[in-house]
């Protein structure tokens, strides 16, 4: 059983490049996240899913957009990246009254 | 919104017991979770507590006083592999997405 896994694990961008970071889940879960977090700091949410094909904003959505066409996936999309969006990014996804459960994140870094 | 308050680092020794102090101010609330990250690594849930008083799991136990906005993480008989950051996270009800807000974690250092 896999849980959940995220591809790419390491990145490198130019500013103004852009990318899709797929997350993948085994486990039939319905709700799905997409979190960043920077040195020093906790997990911010930038996007979720409710359910496939739906998607909602969390605290820090701009400059990122996400799409959940199959509910084993869920993408999350940088149009045109930016030194500020350098980060470690992590998708969870829990089946609603569970704790989230994580991949193993994203190395991001953007020059 | 929700404002979620945790100390920045703590040291211990190898043995002895250290209480994570976590206290919240939320708009919506269902539920606390404690996860453990080890760095460079995913955060693992350790714990979870959605009505007041003490759930023990092994050597970890998690406090939670609602009325409060008070929880605390308390680690016994610590170990090296102790080491790692702890995070405090609140969450929304299930109409609000069962989002989690996250604290900006408390570094455990645990020394020989």
């Amino acid at each position: 059983n896999a849980g959940v896994t995220q591809t790419p694990k390491f990145r490198v961008l130019k500013t103004g490049q852009s990318m899709t970071l797929l997350c993948a889940q085994d486990m039939n879960h319905e709700y799905m996240y997409w979190y960043r977090q920077d040195p020093g700091m906790g997990l911010r949410l930038i996007h979720y899913s409710v359910g496939e094909g739906t998607t909602a904003k969390g605290e820090v959505p701009d400059g990122y957009n996400v799409s959940r066409l199959k509910k084993q996936n869920f993408l999350l999309g940088l149009e045109s990246a930016a030194p500020s969006q350098t980060s470690v990014y992590f998708c969870a996804s829990t089946g609603g009254n569970q704790p989230q459960h994580f991949g193993d994140g994203t190395r991001l870094s953007i020059l | 919104g929700q404002n979620i308050d945790q100390p920045t680092e703590m040291t211990a020794t190898e043995g002895a017991i250290v209480q994570i102090n976590c206290t919240y101010q939320t708009s919506g609330f269902n539920g606390l979770f404690w996860y453990q990250q080890h760095a460079g690594e995913a955060p693992t849930f350790l714990s979870y507590n959605v009505l007041d008083g003490l759930e023990e799991k092994g050597r970890f136990s998690s406090f939670l006083s609602r009325s409060k906005g008070y929880s605390y993480l308390l680690l016994k008989e610590l170990q090296m592999k102790d080491s790692a950051s702890y995070l405090c996270a609140v969450r929304d009800g299930e109409a609000a997405g069962n989002k989690l807000t996250f604290g900006g974690g408390t570094r455990v250092l645990v020394k020989p």
